[in-house]
């Protein structure tokens, strides 16, 4: 069974970064194929995607936050890590990890099982 | 504003179907056709519903079917149940190997 789990701060200063560990089990992110992803969603609003992390350590950015974002990872821990810089009050959102299969999974276009989310808020 | 345009809302009585739409452009669609649904209820997690355009996870009704013609694509859901109240996103790859989702479409069973 996969499980993934978000934990960072819930409230920081405007212009800080952002740390934020997903946390999971029941794979592996050195397995072919498997990514772990990050997105966000505002109060109210619509998914957003952030990053990617392939197993082979290959990483994608969302393109509007590219320059703001680093994706990491620890296989051992198995742990995939997210930071985000210059953090702004419009930042404020609950951030996810999720898993995306790799070979023999459902698909390497998707992202099938989510964390719970940690809402993170921005504010002086 | 997202990249890939969903209507804010749709509705429909116990029973019926609905469809779900999700226009984008062919470069926000890629080339490998990976369309996925989410269900979204409030406060939780997304869940994947619909992949690959059209094949469903394991556990996943089979009230719930997507298809794609051109640079669109559809999420239907016959036979309306109660629990099928919840936000829906569609999601893609793109062809620059980045995922873009839509604005979320609110389902209300009447």
């Amino acid at each position: 069974q996969i499980t993934l789990k978000e934990s960072g701060p819930s409230l920081v200063k405007p212009t800080q970064t952002l740390t934020l560990t997903c946390t999971f089990s029941g794979f592996s992110l050195s397995s072919t194929g498997v990514g772990v992803g990050w997105f966000r969603q505002s109060p109210g609003k619509a998914l957003e995607w952030l990053a990617l992390i392939y197993w082979d350590d290959r990483k994608r950015y969302s393109p509007s936050l590219k320059s703001r974002l680093t994706i990491t990872k620890d296989t051992s821990k198995k742990q995939a890590v997210l930071t985000m810089t210059n953090m702004d009050p419009v930042d404020t959102a609950t951030y996810y990890c999720a898993h995306r299969p790799g070979d023999g999974g459902y698909s390497y276009g998707s992202y099938d099982c989510w964390g719970q989310g940690t809402l993170v808020t921005v504010s002086s | 504003q997202s990249a890939l345009t969903q209507p804010a809302s749709v509705s429909g009585s116990p029973g019926q179907s609905i469809t779900i739409s999700c226009t984008g452009t062919a470069s926000d669609f890629g080339t490998y056709n990976y369309v996925s649904w989410y269900q979204q209820y409030p406060g939780k997690a997304p869940k994947l519903m619909i992949y690959d355009v059209n094949k469903r996870p394991s556990g996943v009704s089979n009230r719930f079917s997507g298809s794609k013609s051109g640079n669109t694509a559809s999420l239907t859901i016959s036979g309306l149940q109660a629990e099928d109240e919840a936000d829906y996103y569609c999601s893609s790859c793109t062809t620059s190997i980045t995922w873009v989702f839509g604005g979320g479409t609110k389902l209300t069973v009447l």
